[in-house]
């Protein structure tokens, strides 16, 4: 199975900080990637599609990059509900697999 | 607008088997490939398997061949899983959630019902 390892595990932020979250795939993924947002007792929301693509009605703050093995979810200025857990997951081989989760917490 | 509505929580004891439901409306159901994903407490996300709708195929992941089946009523528009030889460690909220893309397998999930608790305990 491709392992996913997301850093940091948690991070603490301000409203209106830059935020960076690291996916890494225990081998090539190419780009089937995806990232979504998770709050608490909810389903999980998807955010970016395809490595770097923007699901439709997710505000343009969020942005996502990476090929390969290496990925990345930005949020350009955090706001008030944005602070949630983030999960990446890769589609290129089964089993599809997510990574352990980033929870971004108010400083 | 799309909606996955899903059945509600439910007890079982080791051993015995669950059926999850899943009622999928606002979009064409047999256009879509449906997941279904689950979440231990306090845990992360997992892969369990997909339906075709339209034609009832489905694959799963290794670790759940045997003891998962996915299944689909057409005529309701429902999907259910169901999961056999429950344990405690199976012990999860189940999710069904929706392929974004229409007859394909794209394997990014668009839209997800509200979850399922199931607990199991003796």
């Amino acid at each position: 199975d491709i392992q996913m390892t997301q850093s940091p595990s948690t991070l603490s932020a301000s409203v209106g900080d830059r935020v960076t979250i690291s996916c890494r795939a225990s081998q090539s993924i190419s780009i089937w990637l995806a990232w979504y947002q998770q709050k608490p007792g909810k389903a999980p929301k998807l955010l970016i599609y395809k490595a770097s693509s923007l699901e439709s009605g997710v505000p343009s703050r969020f942005s996502g990059s990476g090929s390969g093995t290496d990925f990345t979810l930005t949020i350009s200025s955090l706001q008030p509900g944005d602070f949630a857990t983030y999960y990446c997951q890769q589609y290129d081989a089964y089993p599809w697999t997510f990574g352990q989760g980033t929870k971004v917490e108010i400083k | 607008q799309v909606q996955l509505v899903q059945s509600g929580a439910e007890v079982k004891k080791p051993g015995a088997s669950v059926k999850v439901s899943c009622k999928a409306s606002g979009y064409t159901f047999t256009g879509y490939y449906m997941h279904w994903v689950r979440q231990a407490p306090g845990q992360g996300l997992e892969w369990m398997g997909w339906i075709n709708p339209d034609d009832g195929d489905t694959k799963f992941a290794q670790k759940y061949q045997g003891r998962v089946t996915l299944t689909r009523d057409t005529s309701i528009s429902t999907l259910y899983m169901e999961l056999s030889r429950l344990r405690s460690d199976d012990t999860a909220v189940y999710y069904c959630a929706r392929d974004k893309a229409e007859q394909l397998i794209v394997g990014a999930f668009d839209f997800w019902g509200q979850g399922t608790l199931l607990t199991v305990s003796s």
